[in-house]
């Protein structure tokens, strides 16, 4: 069974630049969740995808945004990046049966400089 | 108040010691608890549900107080490889799939 992975690993870029974040969900899960941790602190939920549609949003702005794949997997796009969005992004998969169950990636460390 | 409150830490115990961490959240619609484990720079991990009747795995017990909104966590034997950061996680609400997550208490197990 693959578990979920996210690419790329490390990523640095400036204000104002835009940026992907790659995910492919564990083997057998529907459901993506992208997550934002920043230095010290917990995770904060960012959004959620099912079946290809949005299915829940955190108090993010609309400059965060998402798709999913008819695989499953995910991206997540930033836009015009803040000093404040870097972060260790984390996306999550989990089964739709039980989706607060939920199994993370490595996370992809953006510095925004 | 913030959504999901944990001790600050962080906690320095020996080894083979019982440490407790607290976690308070505020929706009193949650239904699903957690802890989750992160090592440093790593992802969180799953480390086990709770549940209103309490549940162990091990040297681990955990136990939820619906009444007080209060969750917590025991480690007894305590291990150098139990040393990371412990996260409470509630999700938000009846047929949510939020995830609200704690600060983390980061644990340090001396030899």
């Amino acid at each position: 069974e693959t578990g979920v992975t996210q690419s790329p690993t490390h990523l640095i870029k400036t204000r104002g630049q835009q940026v992907t974040l790659r995910c492919s969900s564990q083997s057998g899960h529907n459901t993506v969740s992208w997550y934002q941790q920043a230095l010290g602190q917990g995770p904060q939920f960012i959004f959620q995808y099912y079946r290809e549609e949005e299915n829940g949003r955190g108090n993010f702005p609309p400059r965060f945004s998402g798709l999913q794949f008819p695989n499953y997997s995910s991206e997540l796009n930033v836009n015009a990046l803040e000093l404040d969005d870097s972060a260790l992004y984390l996306c999550a998969s989990s089964d739709s049966s039980s989706t607060d169950t939920q199994y993370f990636g490595p996370g992809t460390r953006l510095t925004v400089l | 108040r913030k959504e999901v409150e944990q001790d600050p830490g962080p906690f320095n115990v020996p080894e083979g010691a019982t440490v407790a961490f607290n976690c308070t959240y505020s929706n009193s619609a949650s239904q699903s608890f957690f802890w989750y484990r992160q090592d440093c720079r790593k992802e969180p991990k799953l480390l086990m549900s709770v549940y209103s009747s309490g549940n162990e795995d091990g040297r681990f017990t955990a136990q939820l107080n619906r009444a007080s909104q209060y969750i917590s966590l025991l480690i007894r034997d305590s291990k150098l490889s139990d040393s990371a950061t412990y996260l409470c996680v509630v999700n938000s609400g009846a047929g949510s799939y939020q995830l609200t997550f704690g600060k983390g208490t980061k644990l340090s197990v001396i030899p």
